[in-house]
C-alpha cells in the first residue's frame, strides 16, 4: 500500500481564519513533505521532517506553521494567510531523504 | 548543485504515436531519477525511476525510460499513445536532498 491522505480535499478561508490541513501515511515511512503548487508549476518544497524532526523550512512565511504529531501524521497549521496563498498543498513521504516520495491528491486552498 | 531541464513545455502527439518526452539533469555524480504524472486536480503519481542497475527502466500505463550517463538525460517513452496519457509529467532528481523537479510537459492526445 503506497497510499497517502490528506484531509480536506478543498478548503476556503478568509484572510483571518485559522485552519489545518492534515496528512496521514501508514506505509512506515520516516520522511514527511509540505509542497505549495500552484496552477502549471511544479511542485515547490515548502517543509520536510525527518524522523519527527524539522529537518527543512524552505524560508516559508510564519502564517504557515507544521507540525508532526508522530510518525504517521503531518499537519500544516495556516493562520492569516493572503490570497496568493492560493494553491494546491500536496503532502509526501518517503522512506528516506532521497527515495521515492509518495503523493496524496492534495489540497485545494482558496484564500478570500 | 542539482537541476533538471524538460525540453518543452507541451508536447501534442496523436493517438497511436509514440510519446517522447524529455528530461535532461545536471549533477557531478548520477542521481536517483524519477517521472510523475500528474492528472487534473490531483497529486503526483509515480510513473518509474532510475536509481542503480539496469539503465532500461520500466514504468506503469506502458511507460519507460533510460537513463544515459554520457548524455545527462533521462528521456521518458511510450510506443503508443492514449487519451488517458492526457497530463502533467514531471522529471525529478535526487541527490542528497529531496526532490529537485523540472518545470514539467503538458502532453495533450489528439484523437
Amino acid at each position: 500500500d503506497t497510499e497517502v491522505t490528506q484531509t480536506p480535499k478543498h478548503l476556503v478561508m478568509g484572510m483571518t481564519n485559522k485552519k489545518s490541513l492534515k496528512c496521514e501515511q501508514h506505509m512506515g515511512h520516516r520522511a514527511m513533505y509540505w509542497y505549495k503548487q500552484k496552477a502549471k508549476k511544479p511542485p515547490e518544497l515548502m517543509f520536510v521532517y525527518s524522523y519527527e524532526k524539522l529537518s527543512i523550512n524552505e524560508s516559508v512565511p510564519s502564517r504557515f506553521s507544521p507540525e508532526c504529531p508522530n510518525s504517521s501524521l503531518l499537519n500544516l497549521h495556516l493562520h492569516a494567510l493572503q490570497p496568493e496563498d492560493s494553491a494546491l498543498y500536496l503532502c509526501a513521504s518517503s522512506q528516506e531523504g532521497r527515495e521515492t516520495q509518495y503523493f496524496g491528491p492534495g489540497t485545494r486552498l482558496l484564500v478570500l | 548543485a542539482q537541476s533538471v531541464t524538460q525540453l518543452g513545455s507541451h508536447v501534442s502527439v496523436s493517438e497511436g504515436a509514440l510519446v517522447l518526452l524529455r528530461c535532461n539533469y545536471s549533477s557531478s555524480v548520477p542521481p536517483y531519477l524519477f517521472w510523475y504524472v500528474q492528472y487534473p486536480n490531483q497529486g503526483l503519481q509515480l510513473l518509474l525511476k532510475y536509481t542503480t542497475g539496469a539503465t532500461l527502466v520500466k514504468g506503469i500505463n506502458g511507460f519507460e525510460a533510460e537513463f544515459k550517463k554520457s548524455e545527462t538525460s533521462f528521456h521518458l517513452t511510450k510506443p503508443s499513445a492514449h487519451m488517458s496519457d492526457a497530463a502533467e509529467y514531471f522529471c525529478a532528481v535526487s541527490l542528497n536532498t529531496p526532490l529537485v523537479f523540472g518545470k514539467g510537459t503538458r502532453l495533450s492526445v489528439i484523437a
